[in-house]
Parts: structure tokens; sequence; C-alpha cells
């Protein structure tokens, strides 16, 4: 089955730097990687989601990019603000098969 | 709209109790799923729905059972609570499948002591 490895475990950036949050998967029928952000107390939000025929998508300050042939995406975050402090996880699959990753607590120091 | 409603928030059970927990969505959607959260170790599914009347065993089923007699509503049971059920439990929907995004509900912290 599918497994999703995600690095790093916790990120502190300085308010205005990038940050990236990268995840590896192992199953090559994936084709659906979504990224959801979840803050204190709340559920996962989908915050950006890339399909295999796309090489990377952007939204505002947020983006994400694959390697289909190395089986990884990343989450790359530009001009970071304290509103993005939260846990962020990506997932990997396709039809009903879908595992998350372990997750990534990002602190954005003002 | 109210989007994924879960109730309780909190609960706290004695080893061997039983409980329900509730979830509702007012989207209309035909997808439900139950997952569990564990420190560390991200979202593992319990289980899911497809529609009323179907259900599907996730990752990890053992020690909960599930029924989906309405489009609105997908219920989950504990029976015979243990300290390993402890964790964070969220439900999710979606229209078309897990690959068009899920609505999360904002959570119940259960706690077996």
């Amino acid at each position: 089955g599918e497994n999703v490895e995600q690095h790093p475990s916790t990120l502190s950036v300085q308010e205005g730097d990038s940050a990236v949050i990268k995840c590896t998967y192992s199953d090559s029928a994936s084709n659906y990687f979504p990224w959801y952000k979840q803050e204190l107390g709340k559920g996962p939000q989908l915050i950006i989601d890339i399909r295999s025929n796309v090489g990377e998508k952007k939204d505002q300050r947020i983006a994400v990019t694959l390697n289909k042939t190395a089986k990884h995406f990343s989450l790359h975050i530009t001009e970071t603000q304290p509103e993005d402090s939260a846990v962020y996880f990506c997932a990997a699959g396709y039809g009903q098969n879908f595992v998350f990753g372990p997750g990534t607590r990002l602190s954005v120091l003002p | 709209n109210a989007g994924v409603t879960q109730t309780p928030k909190f609960r706290i059970l004695k080893i061997g109790q039983s409980m329900t927990l509730q979830c509702t969505q007012d989207m209309n959607h035909n997808y439900m799923y139950w997952y569990r959260q564990d420190p560390g170790m991200g979202l593992k599914l319990i289980y899911y729905s497809v529609g009323a009347g179907i259900t599907d065993k996730g990752e990890v089923p053992n020690g909960y059972n599930v029924s989906r007699s309405t489009t609105e509503d997908f219920p989950l049971r504990l029976e015979l609570a243990a300290p390993s059920q402890t964790s964070v439990y969220f439900c999710a929907s979606t229209q078309q499948g897990p690959s068009y995004g899920y609505t999360f509900g904002s959570g119940t912290r259960l706690t077996v002591v």
C-alpha cells in the first residue's frame, strides 16, 4: 500500500521568509496530492492540491510542485505571516486509497 | 452552511464503556469518512461510506462500527472502549470522492481511562 513520508516534522521561520515542506510517496499509481492546514483545535482544511498530470500549481503565496519520477511533492509558502502558523499535512493516493503524512508544525516567528 | 458537524467535542470514557460519536453534514455529500489522529501519526482511516446504506472498512477499523442510514448522518460507534482508542476523531465528507478534497469537522477528543 501507499506510504507517505513528510519532512521536516517541525519548522520555524522568520516572518516574511519562505517555508518549504516535502513529502515522498511510494505508490506510482497515486494521482492526487492534496495539502491540508490544521489550526489549533480545528479540523484540517484543504489549502491546495495537485494532480499527477500537472508539475506545479500556485495560489497566491502558496505553491505545490510534483516530481512523479522521484515520487515527491512539496509545499512552498512565500512571505510567511503569523497566521500561517499551523500543522500542515500532505496526502497521496487514488480512488478511495489515501494516506496522510505525519504532519509538519510550522511556526512563523514575528 | 454548517458544513460537517461533530458532537461531542470532548468526552472521557472508562474502559469497557461504549459511546457513539455523531457526525452530520448539510452539503448533500455522498462520501463520508471517519479518521483518527494520534500525535505525530497523521490521520488514519477507520471507516468510510460512499452513500446511504453502504459502508466499508479503512485502515484501522477494529473496535469500531458505523452505519449510514441517511445521506446526512454517519455515526461512529465505539464498543468496549480501550485506552488505545484515546485519540482525536475527525469526520469528513466530499461530494465526488477523496480526489476532490475533504471537508472536515472540528473533531472529537476522546480519552479512555
